[in-house]
């Protein structure tokens, strides 16, 4: 059963300090990865997708890598913002017949303190 | 394009009470899938569906029932709600195929209460 971990679970920075949450998981034989915000109260944004054949996706201040052979994703958070307070969270879709089922980390509180 | 959308945004109930939560996508997506979200315990699945007239169990799918009769519509029903039901309810969908399938899109959530 796939397991994914994210560190930390809490992280408080500056305004404008370059930051990188990590996410862990178990089983190597993934399909996709997904990188979610989610605001109090809020739904889940979709923020980067990385197919399973990628090593990265980019998206504006944003910078998702994947590297399927040790079970990590990070993602790096450029001249983070205020606006940038939210949890973080990644999920991946598994290969064969776990393709139809997302498995989430618990997520990264994230506060940018201004 | 409303995308995912829900209905109610909050609803409580009392043990023992059904009730339906309500959930349409104008995306054409073909997968769409309900999870549940409690504190400590991250986002689980309940239940999804590939397609009209398919659907599967997920990770917790005691207490639930769905069907899936259109492509756009795939509600959740509570048969006979329990205290430990209580949670954040969320809907979301996605392509099968195509550049840009995998990628799941959410719906805003409902927040369900159960006395």
């Amino acid at each position: 059963k796939q397991e994914v971990t994210q560190i930390p679970a809490a992280l408080s920075v500056p305004e404008g300090e370059n930051l990188v949450l990590n996410c862990s998981f178990t089983d190597s034989a993934i399909y996709n990865l997904q990188w979610f915000r989610q605001d109090p109260g809020k739904g889940l944004t979709s923020l980067l997708l990385i197919q399973s054949s990628q090593r990265e996706q980019t998206s504006g201040r944003l910078n998702a890598s994947l590297d399927k052979s040790s079970g990590r994703s990070t993602l790096y958070i450029a001249a983070s913002q205020p606006g940038d307070s939210a949890t973080y969270l990644c999920a991946m879709w598994g290969s064969g017949g776990s393709n139809y089922k997302l498995t989430f980390g618990k997520g990264t509180l994230l506060t940018v303190n201004p | 394009n409303a995308g995912v959308t829900q209905t109610p945004k909050f609803q409580v109930l009392k043990t023992g009470q059904s009730m339906t939560l309500q959930c349409a996508q104008d995306m054409n997506h073909e997968y769409m899938s309900w999870y549940r979200q409690d504190p400590g315990m991250g986002l689980r699945l309940i239940h999804y569906s590939v397609g009209a007239g398919i659907t599967d169990q997920g990770e917790v799918p005691n207490g639930y029932n769905v069907s899936r009769s259109t492509t756009e519509d795939f509600p959740l029903r509570l048969l006979s709600a329990a205290p430990s039901q209580t949670s954040v309810y969320f809907c979301a969908s996605k392509r099968l195929a195509g550049p840009t399938y995998n990628e799941q899109f959410f719906g805003p959530g409902t927040r369900l209460t159960v006395l």
